[in-house]
C-alpha cells in the first residue's frame, strides 16, 4: 500500500524567512496530494492541495510543487509569521476509492516562527 | 457554515472498558470517516462511510473497534475494550463524497482518549 515520508520533523525558522517541507511517496498512482496545518488541541486544516496533473500551485505566502518522477511534493511557506506555527502534514490519495478523505498521511513537521 | 461537531473532547477510561464517540459531520456531506491519531504520528484512517455504508475498514480493529452511521448522518465509534494503546486523538471527517475530486474533508477537533 502506499506510504508516505516528511522531512523535516521539526523546523524552526526566523521570521520573514522561507520554510520548507518534503515528502515523499511510494505508489506512483496516488493522485491527489493535500497539505494540512494542525494547530494544539485542533482538527487538521487543508491549507493548500495539488493534483497529479499538475506541477505546481501557489495561494499567496503557499506553493507546493510535485515531481512525479521522482514521487515527491514538497511544501513552500515565505515570509514567514509567528502565526505560521503548527504541525503541517502531507497526505497522499491512492488511486482506491472516489473520496478525497481517505489519505495516507506523513508523520508531520512541528513549525515553529520566531519573532 | 457550521464544521464537523465531535464530543466528548477528552475521555479518560480505564483498560478493559467501554468508551464511545459521537460525530455530526457538515450538513449534506454523504462521506464520513474516522481516522486514529496517534501522539507524534499523522491521523490513520480507521473507517470510511458513504452514507449509511462501509466503504473502507479495512484498518478497523474489528475484535474490540466498532462504528455506525444510521440514517447516514451522525455516526458512533465505540471501543470495546479498551487497551493502553488505544490512547489517541480520534478525528472524525467529512466531505461531499462521490467521485468528485473537488471533494476537500473537513475535520472535527477530536476526542482525546486517555487509557489508563
Amino acid at each position: 500500500g502506499e506510504n508516505v515520508e516528511q522531512h523535516p520533523s521539526t523546523l524552526s525558522v526566523q521570521e520573514g524567512d522561507s520554510a520548507v517541507i518534503k515528502c515523499t511517496y511510494s505508489d506512483s498512482a496516488s493522485n491527489y496530494f493535500p497539505w494540512y496545518k494542525q494547530e494544539l488541541g485542533k482538527g487538521p486544516q487543508l491549507i493548500i492541495d495539488i493534483r497529479s496533473n499538475v506541477g505546481e500551485k501557489k495561494d499567496q505566502r503557499i506553493a507546493v510543487t510535485l515531481n512525479k518522477t521522482a514521487k515527491h511534493f514538497s511544501l513552500h511557506i515565505t515570509e514567514t509569521q509567528p502565526e505560521d506555527s503548527a504541525v503541517y502534514f502531507c497526505a497522499a490519495k491512492p488511486p482506491t476509492g472516489g473520496s478525497q478523505g481517505n489519505l495516507i498521511f506523513g508523520k508531520g513537521t512541528k513549525l515553529s516562527v520566531k519573532p | 457554515e457550521a464544521g464537523v461537531a465531535q464530543s466528548p473532547r477528552y475521555k479518560i477510561i480505564e483498560k478493559r472498558q467501554s468508551v464511545a464517540f459521537w460525530c455530526n459531520p457538515i450538513s449534506g456531506h454523504a462521506t464520513l470517516y474516522w481516522y486514529q491519531q496517534i501522539l507524534g504520528q499523522g491521523p490513520k484512517l480507521l473507517i470510511q462511510f458513504q452514507n449509511n455504508g462501509v466503504v473502507d475498514d479495512s484498518q478497523l480493529p474489528k475484535d474490540r473497534f466498532s462504528a455506525e452511521r444510521l440514517k447516514g448522518v451522525d455516526s458512533t465509534l465505540k471501543i470495546q475494550p479498551a487497551k493502553l494503546e488505544d490512547s489517541a486523538v480520534y478525528l472524525c471527517a467529512s466531505s461531499l463524497g462521490g467521485a468528485s475530486t473537488k471533494s476537500e474533508a473537513f475535520f472535527g477537533q477530536g476526542t482525546r482518549l486517555t487509557v489508563v
